[in-house]
């Protein structure tokens, strides 16, 4: 079984302010590792993912995510957040033989001028 | 570059009626999947096709949602009759690769309301 957490339901930061978002996750292989973020009557937009590799792994719009394998944890993060990147952010595991994605429940992020 | 195309993107329709959700995937992905989002449930996926044949529909909710994928380039996802509690947005998704690491692409939705 696999499955993600995301313990926040709301993040709010100050725009130019490094931002956090939260993610761990539970598989029973290898973790394939994503970000998605959805902007209001939206799809999900592909941000991020991480395979195997490099621990840090970077991605569109400036955002990037640290692979922790003893903490089970794959967050979100950016040096320096936009208004613009006011939305809901989901972060989703898969095992490497399966091909369904687990999704968290969302996290909505606001940034405030 | 078009992305994934779901039609329409609005449905209002009374309770009993059919609903014909419509999806075309990106041209060469063989992988398409069905989603359903709603506030209580979150992102729940509902079928899974590869090579236009359906793989996983243990996510199909009743015997009044089907899907069919006639061919690489069009999905439909029915539901008959339809209830209230199907009002959601449902999402289309598809992807090059079916067990690897390419992400999935997702269309804007059908936000479906049964009054």
């Amino acid at each position: 079984a696999q499955s993600v957490a995301q313990p926040e339901d709301q993040v709010n930061v100050a725009e130019g302010n490094p931002l956090t978002v939260k993610c761990t996750y539970s598989v029973s292989g290898n973790p394939y590792l994503f970000w998605y973020v959805q902007y209001p009557n939206r799809g999900l937009q592909f941000l991020l993912k991480y395979i195997t590799g490099d621990n840090l792994v970077k991605g569109s719009y400036g955002f990037e995510a640290e692979f922790n394998k003893s903490q089970t944890s794959f967050h979100l993060k950016k040096p320096s957040a936009l208004v613009s990147d006011s939305a809901l952010y989901f972060c989703a595991v898969r095992d490497g033989s399966g091909y369904a994605l687990n999704f968290g429940k969302g996290t909505s992020l606001l940034v405030t001028p | 570059d078009a992305g994934v195309i779901q039609s329409p993107r609005h449905e209002v329709t009374e309770m009993g009626q059919e609903v014909t959700l419509r999806c075309k995937p990106i041209s060469g992905h063989n992988s398409l999947f069905w989603y359903r989002q709603t506030m209580m449930r979150g992102l729940e996926l509902l079928i899974y096709f590869n090579n236009n044949v359906p793989i996983d529909d243990s996510g199909m909710p009743e015997d009044r949602f089907s899907a069919k994928m006639p061919n690489a380039s069009f999905s439909t996802l029915k539901i008959q009759p339809s209830e209230p509690r199907d009002s959601a947005v449902y999402f289309c998704a598809s992807s090059t690769d079916d067990r690897g690491g390419q992400p999935q692409h997702f269309g804007d939705g059908t936000r479906l309301s049964i009054l």
